[in-house]
């Protein structure tokens, strides 16, 4: 399973657009990148996922260049509530058993 | 339309002690996860089952067993509980997804925090 590297904090202000950025050297010809948001004493969300290009939808845009080893989580104009753990994943969720290893994920905090 | 519950959402044991976490889904996925959560660590893999009847490990399957002995259920066991594993647990399911049609988001269950003294 492809290793995952994204940045341990952020810091933001509300308001603020929030790129978190996550590297994925090793990932294979079948594997789609999920991010997942995790608030405290919550289990983590399904935000987003993509294979290649860009990927919108109500919560955040996923943006993944063409050679795919590493992936970009924006977040438009974040509140307070934003305020969470962001996990970046590689996988194929087929031949490997589904199975998602999590890494540290990126502490993102938001301030007034 | 629950999504995924575990039971209970808290527990006190004594080490050595035994217990049963409860992974119940009303979603018909066919896999199922645990995982454990400990401070200013991510999450790690503990079992997982891609079946009805199967299991297999994860990353750190020791002083754990688990059962899936109906699809919907997904039992994870402490047989002799240990201080280490003082931690929050989290239960997923997804849906079986073959290459290239992805989409396997996981949804997560509330968590169970279990302290061992």
């Amino acid at each position: 399973l492809a290793k995952t590297t994204q940045p341990i904090s952020m810091d933001s202000y509300e308001g603020q657009e929030v790129n978190i950025t996550c590297s994925h050297n090793n990932i294979a010809t079948n594997d789609y990148i999920t991010w997942y948001q995790q608030f405290p004493s919550q289990g983590p969300r399904f935000i987003i996922q993509g294979y290649k290009t860009k990927v919108t939808n109500e919560v955040a845009s996923l943006f993944i260049p063409a050679d795919r080893k590493s992936s970009t989580l924006s977040l438009p104009r974040v509140s307070l509530s934003d305020t969470a753990v962001y996990y970046c994943l590689v996988g194929d969720g087929g031949n490997q058993g589904g199975k998602l290893i999590f890494g540290q994920g990126t502490e993102l905090s938001v301030k007034p | 339309n629950a999504g995924v519950t575990q039971t209970p959402k808290f527990r006190v044991l004594k080490t050595g002690q035994s217990m049963t976490l409860l992974c119940a889904q009303d979603m018909n996925h066919e896999y199922m996860y645990w995982y454990r959560q400990d401070p200013g660590m991510g999450l790690r893999l503990i079992h997982y089952s891609v079946g009805e009847g199967t299991t297999a490990k994860g990353e750190v399957p020791d002083g754990y067993n688990v059962s899936r002995l109906k699809k919907q259920n997904f039992l994870l066991g402490l047989e002799s509980a240990a201080p280490s594993q003082t931690s929050v647990y989290f239960c997923a399911s997804s849906y079986e997804t073959g290459t290239w049609r992805g989409n396997y988001g996981y949804t997560f269950g509330s968590g169970t925090r279990l302290t061992v003294v």
